[in-house]
């Protein structure tokens, strides 16, 4: 089964506005960790901003910020004032457990385009 | 302080040749993973380091892939006689610790483009 789903392949906004990625997961286990990474043309991942699933606040990053809605398993990432240099891929992950080796599971990602 | 560095950058291959990708985990960082990216996809795990031992290698493909770690740093992924489909970009990440938490976070390296013509 899936674990982290990204429905949106590709998305498109213009420059200054707000843009939400979206982001599902599953997992039985009640210590988790979200994740989102960008990763350019260039190729490296970029860690952009982390969530705990016993977070009481949504986690925000300078213009990075993430809607966690825990009962519906979502982990929304929005970038707000968008610019030209936020076009890349983006990837939701998720790491379940608290301790241990803590590999991170992928979604196949949403292609951002931000247009002049 | 340096990121996590991998070489080459880029390696193209012949099938049936071995081939050896190298990381440089952040210094202190205790715990190194490896993933595989293919075109147009989400990173697929590999292998897992906690100092030099590798509790988790389930993600490995087949038994052509392994991997090492020496001195608690540096890694290195070996694919023997390598095929087409093991052509992807090979992405290296270290973390410092087993605490969890946002301040746990893995960082990746800029990964190596591997082609097998």
């Amino acid at each position: 089964a899936q674990k982290i789903t990204q429905t949106q392949p590709g998305m498109f906004v213009q420059e200054k506005e707000a843009v939400t990625l979206d982001c599902t997961y599953d997992t039985s286990d009640p210590s988790y960790g979200l994740f989102w990474y960008k990763q350019p043309s260039s190729g490296e991942m970029i860690f952009l901003i982390y969530q705990g699933s016993y977070d009481q606040q949504n986690a925000t990053e300078g213009r990075y910020s993430l809607n966690f809605q825990k009962a519906r398993k979502s982990a929304n990432l929005v970038i707000s004032a968008s610019q030209l240099g936020d076009s890349a891929m983006y990837f939701c992950a998720m790491r379940e457990g608290r301790t241990g080796f803590q590999k991170l599971v992928f979604g196949t990602g949403t292609r951002l385009l931000v247009s002049p | 302080g340096a990121g996590v560095s991998q070489s080459p950058s880029n390696k193209v291959t012949e099938k049936g040749k071995d081939v050896e990708l190298r990381c440089d985990p952040i210094s202190g960082h205790t715990a190194l993973y490896w993933y595989r990216q293919s075109l147009g996809q989400g990173l697929e795990f590999l292998i897992y380091f906690q100092g030099n031992s590798a509790p988790d290698k389930s993600g490995l493909p087949s038994d052509r892939f392994s991997a090492e770690r020496t001195g608690g740093s540096v890694s290195t992924l070996t694919i023997q006689r390598t095929q087409q489909e093991d052509s992807a970009v090979y992405l290296c990440a270290s973390r410092r610790g087993l605490a969890g938490g946002p301040e746990d976070t893995q960082y990746f390296g800029p990964g190596t483009r591997l082609t097998v013509l």
